[in-house]
């Protein structure tokens, strides 16, 4: 498997709090997405990173922001989370862009009460 | 954007019968199809891969087709086996659009693949 961490991997949050979800790679792959996962919707693009402090929205950045300070991490906040957010967030990492292989994270299960 | 169509949402079939998963896409500049399987509770992994400079790709039980000219691509597993029961995901991507290569992939909303023994 690639290396690629996410964490936590469980997290129980309640309505209006910060939350902030960890990618960490050893594989010194310039791209890395967030992706969640929802029941009916398959897996939807969040936001992207092409390199450091370089990002880009996806279909379904509402509420959500990113930041890369270094090339194996990638952080994923929700400023004030909110029971929509309430998914499986997948991190994952490719060498040359989003016409290669993918590599996904263990997946964070995110609960908001 | 890109839209990705995929059925069935579930397909049962008999152990070593053949299970074909088909997708379609919107955007005639998408270039990259691959197809993720997903085992319960696990992360997606990449199966195989088409690019829209080839028709048909195989891996020994698995092969990919692809019809540019109607937009669709479909997944072919034959001889199913018991460990093929998992989600499966198709995905398009153009490669060069407006994010110079980064912009992620659009997938399907997966298909449940069951075994039937």
């Amino acid at each position: 498997d690639a290396g690629i961490t996410q964490s936590p991997r469980h997290k129980v949050t309640e309505t209006g709090t910060p939350v902030t979800l960890r990618c960490h790679q050893t594989e010194n792959h310039r791209y890395m997405y967030w992706y969640r996962q929802d029941p009916g919707h398959g897996l939807r693009l969040i936001h992207y990173s092409y390199g450091v402090k370089d990002t880009d929205k996806g279909e379904v950045s509402d509420g959500y922001s990113v930041s890369r300070s270094k090339t194996e991490d990638f952080l994923l906040t929700l400023e004030s989370a909110t029971s929509s957010q309430t998914s499986v967030y997948f991190c994952a990492i490719s060498e040359k862009g989003s016409n290669t292989e993918a590599f996904f994270g263990q997946g964070t299960r995110l609960t908001v009460v | 954007g890109e839209n990705v169509e995929q059925h069935p949402s579930t397909l049962s079939v008999q152990e070593g019968d053949s299970a074909v998963i088909k997708c379609t896409y919107s955007d005639s500049a998408s270039n990259y199809f691959p197809w993720y399987k997903q085992e319960l509770g696990k992360r997606p992994q990449l199966i195989i891969d088409i690019r829209s400079n080839v028709g048909e790709k195989k891996d020994q039980r698995i092969a990919v087709t692809l019809n540019k000219t109607a937009k669709h691509f479909s997944l072919h597993i034959t001889e199913t086996q018991p460990e093929d029961s998992a989600v499966y995901f198709c995905a398009a991507s153009n490669g060069w659009g407006s994010g110079g290569g980064a912009d992620g992939l659009t997938f399907g909303k997966g298909t449940h693949l069951i075994i039937q023994p």
